[in-house]
């Protein structure tokens, strides 16, 4: 399975901020997915990058609020902008196993606090 | 609307027990589903099924899908405090590779 990393691992961040989440994976993958986990929830999928393309977002997401970039097979970045404390949440990243292996291995999330 | 529920949503049990954890789904397109084990805040992945029947087993775990009944089911025998975590249920359809997860059952192992 790929190993991912993610940065930071945690922050605690102001209203009204932004706050930049990257994801490194050791191989080269043509889709990584960005999950939210809100305190005492499940995951819900923010949006699917793909490589060289517009991200397309889930419903109730959007471009604005979650910016998102792609620049290369290994690597991907979300932005949570103008945060308030609803935005305090867990946000994962994740890639499909390679090989014709479909499942999804996660990264080790980014925890966000809004104050 | 596709749905993934998981039952129960939490339960307590000696170290020993045997836990079964149930997941049921509607959805369209069904392609595959997926356990995962949540302890702090990334998932680990368990099993992946595809097929009717068929149980997949690692260790002291084990999971299998009835296509037709639309559930699955996650064993864990011989309990160990280790094994306290929530258990994730997933969903994939024919939308690329995006997961829909159930609610989760926490799972406590008491010494």
């Amino acid at each position: 399975s790929a190993v991912i990393s993610q940065k930071p691992s945690r922050d605690i961040c102001q209203r009204g901020t932004s706050l930049t989440i990257q994801c490194q994976v050791d191989s080269q993958v043509t889709m990584m997915f960005w999950y939210r986990q809100q305190p005492g929830q499940s995951l819900t999928l923010i949006a699917t990058a793909n490589q060289g393309s517009e991200a397309t977002y889930e419903s109730g997401f959007v471009i604005d609020k979650f910016p998102i970039s792609r620049p290369n097979l290994t690597f991907s970045t979300l932005t949570v902008s103008n945060m308030s404390p609803e935005d305090s949440s867990i946000y994962l990243c994740s890639v499909e196993g390679g090989s014709g292996a479909y499942e999804q291995y996660f990264g080790p999330g980014t925890r966000l606090t809004v104050t | 609307e596709d749905k993934v529920v998981q039952s129960p949503l939490s339960l307590v049990v000696h170290e020993g027990d045997t836990v079964t954890l149930n997941c049921s789904y509607e959805v369209t397109n069904f392609r595959s589903l997926l356990w995962y084990k949540q302890e702090k805040k990334a998932p680990t992945f368990l099993f992946m099924l595809t097929s009717s029947g068929i149980e997949k087993k690692s260790g002291r775990l084990s999971s299998i899908l009835d296509k037709k009944e639309l559930f699955s089911i996650l064993n864990i025998t011989a309990t160990q405090t280790g094994d306290s975590a929530i258990y994730l249920c997933a969903v994939t359809t024919d939308s690329w590779g995006k997961l829909q997860f159930g609610a989760g059952t926490q799972v406590v192992v008491t010494p």
